[in-house]
This record gives C-alpha cells, sequence and structure tokens, in this order.
C-alpha cells in the first residue's frame, strides 16, 4: 500500500522563479492538507482540499501561493515569484474523510531552497 | 486561540530506557483530539498515537502510550524500551476547534537515544 508522495523531494529556485510542488495522497483518501515547515519549527498548516473543492486556504501566507486539485486527487501547490523567505519543507498529508477524528498521514516533504 | 506547547527543545536517553516527551496545551473547546508524530531525519512525519479528549483510557500503540492529564490539560508521550532507531523530532499537536481540518503542532522535542 502506498503512502502519500510527493515530487520533487529537493528543489532549488533563484529568487523570482515560479516552482510547482506535487502531492499525491493515499488511493481513496478524500481530504488533503498542506503545510509549510520552516526550519527547526513545526509544521504550520497552509491549505485544505475535501475531493476538489478548497474548503480553508487560511495558512496561505500571500497571494503568490496558490493550491488545486482540480480531479480530486493529485494536489499542486505553486509558488509564483519565489522569495528567500519562501525556503521550507512543503508537506502534504492525506486523511480518508477529514472528519474530527480523522489521523492525517504525511509524505516525506518537499525541500525548497530559494537561493 | 489553541496553543501546545512542548517545553523539551531536546533530550538525551540511555538505550533501553523509557523515556516522556512532554506537552501541554490550551483550548477552550470541549471536544479535541491530540496527536504524537515522529519526524526522523528523513523529514517525514509519521503518526504515532491519538487520543480523543473524551477517551476514557489512555492511548497506546505498543512501546509509545500517551499520558492524557485532562484537568492539567497535559498530554505527554512516554516511549518504553527506547530503540536507537527512536532518535528523531516528536511533535505534540492538536485537531484545531475552528475548524475540523487543520493540526495545530508545537515547537517539538529532538530526542537523541545514546549507545
Amino acid at each position: 500500500g502506498a503512502g502519500v508522495s510527493q515530487s520533487p523531494r529537493y528543489k532549488v529556485a533563484k529568487r523570482g522563479q515560479d516552482v510547482a510542488l506535487r502531492c499525491d495522497p493515499i488511493s481513496g483518501h478524500v481530504s488533503l492538507f498542506w503545510y509549510q515547515q520552516a526550519l527547526g519549527q513545526g509544521p504550520e498548516f497552509l491549505t485544505y482540499f475535501q475531493n476538489e473543492a478548497q474548503l480553508d486556504k487560511s495558512g496561505l501566507p500571500s497571494d503568490r501561493f496558490f493550491a488545486e486539485r482540480p480531479e480530486g486527487s493529485v494536489s499542486t501547490l505553486k509558488i509564483q515569484r519565489t522569495q528567500q523567505e519562501d525556503s521550507a519543507v512543503y508537506l502534504c498529508a492525506s486523511s480518508l474523510a477529514g472528519t474530527d477524528q480523522e489521523t492525517q498521514y504525511f509524505g516525506p516533504g518537499t525541500r525548497l531552497l530559494v537561493l | 486561540a489553541q496553543k501546545i506547547t512542548q517545553t523539551q527543545p531536546g533530550m538525551f536517553v540511555q538505550e533501553k530506557e523509557a523515556v516522556t516527551l512532554d506537552c501541554t496545551y490550551d483550548t477552550s473547546d470541549p471536544s479535541y483530539g491530540l496527536f504524537w508524530y515522529k519526524q526522523p531525519s528523513s523529514g517525514e512525519m509519521i503518526f504515532l498515537i491519538y487520543q480523543g479528549s473524551y477517551d476514557q483510557q489512555n492511548a497506546t500503540e505498543g512501546r509509545y502510550s500517551l499520558n492524557f492529564q485532562k484537568a492539567r490539560k497535559s498530554a505527554n508521550l512516554v516511549i518504553s524500551a527506547s530503540q536507537l532507531g527512536d532518535s528523531a523530532m516528536y511533535f505534540c499537536a492538536m485537531r484545531d476547534d475552528s475548524s475540523a481540518s487543520k493540526i495545530i503542532f508545537g515547537s517539538g522535542t529532538r530526542l537523541s537515544i545514546r549507545p
């Protein structure tokens, strides 16, 4: 049984470049989450999808950040005009139904470094 | 607002000893869920254990147990018979009461097991 997968695992971008990070959730999981983890800190929530609907994007730090999940499965987090402060690990998680008691299962993360 | 506090930035423990990782939380919601995740150097967040606020018994999963003291708002993780592979970052987390989706993480404790 495959877990949550993310690609690329590592990404180096020049300041001002656009990047796209991909997440493949566990098959059949309805809910998908993106988190940002700065060095030495715990993950912080970015956004949440239930199927293809983006139900919560309150954690996105600016309008340069955009996420989509058009068919309710794979999701892409896009960062436009990257800045050095965007350097972090971006974690994707999925859960079966996103209800109150559901455990979120995380992928290995994409480590983004903006130079 | 909800908050998770982990006061131990780092701990060293001798192999085969038991270890307790501290976690306190703050919430006004009577219904909530508490999680512990392990993050090894590879970066993946690994789910360890879950405790619901209305659960009558402390959660246990193999060598992991959660010492849940509701009145004190603490949810300490106990690892019995520690192993070298337990060396990792450990995060305590809570489901946000304003949203059934996002999880709020503490700042983590780095556990190092000495041979």
